[in-house]
């Protein structure tokens, strides 16, 4: 199994909702990933989660919580978003530290704010 | 802090024809890696191809190739026989050891039948 699953594949949310989106992999990686994808543009990091603890927050707004509840799940919840924040929101996982592991990401969730 | 520059925003192959797409970046780290990813338009990001820094070959995988210039920081991306399939969002990609991963702006390439 090499996949990394995102749900809800498309979410549309007020900007009063609470709303959560999830990330599953079973590849045994011990590193977690968010990402952040505007039209037309590359791929911006949020948070790194490595053996179940955040290791990088860049600046994101509190608005955006992560969690991981173990090594194979990964949430991103969202309250009082923006339409600005309106996006892909990409999950992705790794091995571990190791400058050489790659990558693998989910298909994203597409995030509508209205 | 690094950074990856793609100059190219769209790029232009004609079938079985072979395009290059170009990536520089610019770090101080010894020990990383530089990635291509391709993300077609069902929006997942799939690996090409990797190459390690302190690796002089330069890396292939089946019709794709690397041109790795470590000196000069660029890392292009070769693909020959070009197919339909091969029409995507390319990312060139860097990482070290700090367990991120840095994208460059992206280089939409078009394959014409």
């Amino acid at each position: 199994d090499t996949e990394v699953t995102q749900t809800p594949k498309h979410l549309v949310m007020g900007m009063t909702n609470k709303k959560s989106l999830k990330c599953e992999q079973h590849m045994g990686h011990r590193a977690m990933y968010w990402y952040k994808q505007k039209a037309k543009k590359p791929p911006e990091l949020m948070f790194v989660y490595s053996y179940e603890k955040l290791s990088i927050n860049e600046s994101v707004p509190s608005r955006f919580s992560p969690e991981c509840p173990n090594s194979s799940l990964l949430n991103l919840h969202l309250h009082a978003l923006q339409p600005e924040d309106s996006a892909l929101y990409l999950c992705a996982s790794s091995r571990g530290q190791g400058v050489n592991t790659e990558a693998f990401f989910g298909q994203g969730t597409r995030l509508t704010v209205v | 802090a690094q950074t990856v520059t793609q100059s190219q925003p769209e790029m232009s192959v004609q079938e079985a024809e072979t395009v290059t797409l170009s990536c520089t970046y610019d770090t101080s780290e010894s020990d990383y890696y530089l990635f291509w990813y391709k993300q077609p338009p069902s929006r997942q990001m799939i690996l090409v191809i990797r190459q390690e820094a302190y690796k002089q070959q330069n890396a292939t995988e089946n019709r794709f190739s690397v041109n790795f210039q470590k000196a000069a920081k660029s890392f292009s991306l070769k693909i020959s026989d070009s197919q339909l399939g091969d029409a995507a969002m390319y990312f060139c990609a860097y990482r070290s050891g700090n367990n991120d991963m840095r994208f460059g702006a992206g280089t939409r390439l078009t394959v014409k039948p």
